[in-house]
């Protein structure tokens, strides 16, 4: 049963708009979640995480937020730029060394 | 600094070959994973060592083992390859140590093609 749920398999958005990136987890012990970013051939690369004590975490153009009550995060984009384009990853993870659990990802497309 | 180096980074096998996918990173870290991307699954995880000397099943274990040779390095074997197995693999490592809160680092990838 997927723990980590991204349900838009795709999204395009035009280069300067807003892009809104969603993910929804099942386990409540998940206390760490993160977003990754993956070009084609490469490996994923770290973007931006969020603990569960903050509601919202912000670096430059991508903020991350955080809704506990309903098991819900989303990844905002502003504004987005053509160099986005890319797989996006959304992991979780349960306090203690636990391994990272990812959604099945969304692939954005910025359209110039 | 090189972080999480993997080889090869392309393999084509015949079904019922063996090989063993090489992983070391450079970053002092304790925990390592190997995960699998296939399209439509995202990464699932194979195996991981959360400390040298330690290794545990992940979601998808099955025709798989692994090696935590020393900090550096942790390989994962297929002994007998099966078409099923033809995926992207990852490499990763994280240091739970120091903070609670880090991400893993990720290697470039190994695409295997079993036929």
């Amino acid at each position: 049963d997927q723990q980590v749920k991204q349900n838009s398999p795709s999204l395009s958005v035009q280069e300067g708009r807003i892009s809104i990136l969603n993910c929804d987890y099942t386990n409540s012990m998940f206390d760490y979640f993160l977003w990754y970013k993956k070009y084609p051939a490469e490996g994923p690369t770290f973007l931006i995480s969020i603990s569960s004590i903050k509601d919202k975490n912000e670096d430059g153009r991508f903020t991350v937020f955080l809704n506990k009550s309903a098991k819900h995060l989303s990844l905002h984009i502003v504004p987005s730029q053509p160099g986005d384009s890319a797989v996006y990853f959304c992991a979780a993870s349960a306090f203690g060394n636990t391994p990272l659990v990812f959604g099945k990802g969304t692939r954005l497309s910025v359209i110039a | 600094n090189a972080g999480v180096t993997q080889t090869p980074k392309f393999q084509v096998l015949k079904t019922g070959q063996s090989m063993t996918l090489q992983c070391a990173q450079d970053m002092n870290h304790n925990s390592m994973y190997w995960y699998r991307q296939d399209p439509g699954m995202g990464l699932r995880l194979i195996y991981y060592s959360a400390s040298e000397g330690t290794t545990d099943k992940g979601e998808v274990p099955n025709g798989y083992n692994v090696s935590r040779l020393n900090k550096r390095e942790f390989s994962l074997r297929l002994e007998s390859a099966a078409p099923s197995q033809t995926s992207v693999y990852f490499c990763a490592s994280s240091d739970f140590r120091v903070t609670r809160n880090t991400e893993a680092f990720f290697g470039q990838g190994t695409r295997l093609t079993v036929v």
